[in-house]
């Protein structure tokens, strides 16, 4: 499975948007790029996901680059609960579900 | 309609005791996989059932195993605890079907601490 990196920690003014990056410089063409989060200790929350067209839901945006090798997780007005450890994981679609997780970018919004 | 729930919730334990948390998924979900998560760091995968046998598994010891069950719940074992085992244990299921990437949802884990 691809690996991925991410910066250790970002801040972000509440109201603002918050831009999380996320490289996957190896990532083939079946795997699909996923984001979760997680708020202190809690179960990891399940974001978004894309394979390679940019996707959107009530809670993000996820835009793929063309080549597929970095994506950006967008919280579009970042409120002091979007507070958490943000995690990039890319995942072979057809082998089974196991998710490699990294360390993640800590994000922590601003007041 | 319920999530993932994860019994019990926090477990204490002595070195060389044996342990067994259990997991319930979501509904429609008959997919269960289990991560260990250590103090600051990322979820490490542990193992996967599916239609009652694991599927794959990670870089974990024969000390770690697990069950699923006909109705699709899991448990997870572990025997001769080491004080390294200390962490939460999460359990995250999905489904074998739909063609969406089968996005795994995860419960509220188990806070293990061994003594």
């Amino acid at each position: 499975d691809a690996k991925t990196t991410q910066p250790p920690s970002m801040d972000c003014a509440e109201g603002r948007a918050a831009n999380l990056p996320c490289n996957h410089s190896t990532i083939s063409g079946n795997e699909y790029v996923y984001w979760y989060r997680q708020i202190h200790s809690q179960g990891p929350q399940y974001i978004i996901h894309g394979l390679k067209n940019n996707e959107t839901n009530e809670m993000a945006s996820l835009i793929i680059t063309e080549d597929r090798k970095s994506s950006t997780l967008i919280l579009p007005h970042a409120t002091l609960r979007d507070t958490a450890v943000y995690y990039c994981i890319v995942r072979l679609s057809l082998t089974g579900n196991q998710f490699y997780f990294g360390t993640g970018t800590s994000l922590t919004v601003i007041p | 309609d319920a999530g993932v729930t994860q019994s019990p919730t926090h477990l204490i334990k002595t070195r060389g005791q044996q342990v067994t948390l259990r997991c319930s998924p979501k509904s429609g979900h008959d997919t269960v996989s289990w991560y260990q998560q250590a103090l600051g760091q990322g979820p490490q995968f542990i193992f996967q059932y599916y239609e009652e046998e694991e599927r794959q598994r990670g870089n974990f010891p024969d000390r770690f195993s697990g069950h699923q069950f006909p109705n699709y719940s899991s448990e997870l074992n572990v025997n001769a605890l080491l004080l390294g085992d200390s962490a939460l244990y999460l359990c995250a299921s999905s489904s074998k079907q739909g063609v969406s990437g089968k996005t795994q949802y995860f419960g509220p884990g188990t806070r293990l601490l061994v003594l």
